[in-house]
């Protein structure tokens, strides 16, 4: 256990919904990351929260959007929901400038798309 | 934007081989790199990370770097069958901001 815990765990939406997903860090840190795992794939990066405001985003659109609260935990929304959409979504937390490598995951929420 | 190959596999070894796992990656500026763990179902765990050309072991386990020909393996010695997952390679963009590669799956047969 990496006292990483996300809501919820597995959902079914349909195209062109939103979805909101949320993420608590492990205690003591102050970064969150948010990574898209497609079926037999490895995780892609989406984007990073660092003191409330975005850190850092790899290549998705700004249908994709976040939010940091002040006690570190953290939200995905996703709007205009897309079949490609459909994968687990990873929260990870970590401590910024800590750059060891080492990210403690959440289990996930598992997106399906219909 | 970095880029992070692996063998999908699936890996078949008798439980007690040698695994051997590589990884290719694109940027020559990388400077470091980790090797995950994903069990079926579960979420990456951090096994083993990497920054200096050479050998690094932990355990049962061995990472191997190569800068000049951009090229990390990871060797499970011994392997038993609960080493059986997937094993995810992965360098820095910034910070903590992970490329991972697409997985090999390890399969370890008694």
């Amino acid at each position: 256990e990496t006292g990483v815990t996300q809501s919820p765990t597995h959902l079914i939406k349909t195209r062109g919904q939103q979805v909101t997903l949320r993420c608590s860090s492990q205690s003591g840190h102050n970064t969150v990351s948010w990574y898209q795992q497609a079926l037999g794939q490895g995780p892609q990066f989406i984007f990073q929260y660092y003191r409330e405001e975005e850190n850092g985003r790899g290549n998705f659109p700004p249908r994709f959007s976040g939010l940091q609260f002040p006690n570190y935990s953290s939200e995905l929304n996703v709007n205009a929901l897309e079949l490609d959409d459909s994968a687990l979504y990873l929260c990870a937390s970590s401590l910024f400038r800590m750059n060891t490598g080492e990210l403690f995951f959440g289990e996930g929420s598992r997106l399906t798309v219909l | 934007q970095k880029e992070v190959e692996q063998n999908s596999g699936p890996l078949s070894v008798p439980e007690g081989a040698i695994a051997s796992l590589n990884c290719t990656y694109s940027d020559r500026g990388s400077q470091s790199f980790f090797w995950y763990r994903q069990y079926s179902g579960k979420s990456p765990e951090l096994i083993m990370s990497i920054y200096s050309n050479g050998d690094k072991e932990d355990g049962r386990f061995t990472a191997q770097l190569n800068k000049a020909s951009q090229y990390v393996s990871l060797l499970i010695r011994d392997s038993q069958p609960s080493d059986s997952a997937t094993y995810l390679c992965a360098v820095p963009n910034a910070g903590n901001m992970l490329t991972f590669g697409g997985g090999t799956r390890l399969m370890v047969k008694p």
